[in-house]
């Protein structure tokens, strides 16, 4: 079955522009998280979406949103970028999430903020 | 301090050596999780452990969940095992916390 698939790959834009970030799940998983990975900060836990609802969010500004749709895609955003935001975005997919079912990662997003 | 903390940072060996990786944790959690990120990003997950042990191939994880404590053993290891590798917890908010990774070069 097909894996997970975060689009785009790689992405490059403009302090103060906005970015909309996508993710499709295996086939079947109800629940996706997101994550961002810097080389200062590490892997940082962003939010979680279970059948649409968001079921955490990490501690990032409200610049970073997101929302799942009814066939369990979902869509990261953030506005107003700033330099910092320059990151590799991965998601997360799995059955019932991370608490018990084992996590499915896409090949993330390269965001390059200029 | 952080919640997930992984020793070595970086692990150099010889192809063929036996590897071991730490994971020690302080919070409370649901599962833990070992994965393998190669150069380019992707992240492939390795084992979810709740207890006891597990093998897969070359590799075998283990947990002690009273002393919160984690390992991951390659055996017989090889230059293609070379890539950061990561411990994460889960946690029952639906978060995973991650360490901050072993970077492993095997040489030939």
């Amino acid at each position: 079955k097909a894996g997970v698939t975060q689009t785009p790959r790689y992405l490059i834009k403009t302090r103060g522009q906005q970015v909309t970030l996508s993710c499709s799940p295996i086939s079947g998983h109800r629940s996706v998280s997101w994550y961002q990975q810097t080389p200062g900060q590490g892997l940082q836990f962003l939010f979680e979406y279970f059948s649409e609802t968001q079921r955490n969010k990490g501690n990032f500004p409200g610049r970073f949103s997101g929302r799942q749709f009814s066939n369990s895609r979902s869509e990261m955003n953030v506005s107003t970028l700033e330099l910092g935001d320059s990151a590799l975005y991965l998601c997360a997919s799995s059955s019932a999430g991370t608490m018990n079912t084992e996590a499915f990662f896409g090949q993330g997003t390269r965001l390059t903020v200029v | 301090k952080n919640e997930v903390e992984q020793s070595p940072q970086n692990l150099t060996a010889q192809e063929g050596e036996f590897i071991t990786i730490n994971c020690s944790y302080s919070v409370g959690i649901s599962a833990l999780h070992w994965l393998q990120q190669h150069p380019g990003g992707g992240i492939v997950s390795l084992f979810m452990l709740s207890s006891g042990k597990k093998k897969h191939g070359r590799l075998i994880a283990t947990i002690n969940i009273q002393e919160k404590h984690s390992s991951l053993h390659i055996t017989a290891s090889h230059p293609r095992d070379s890539a950061v590798y990561i411990c994460a917890v889960s946690r029952s908010n639906y978060q995973l916390i991650w360490g901050a990774g072993t970077k492993l070069i095997i040489k030939p």
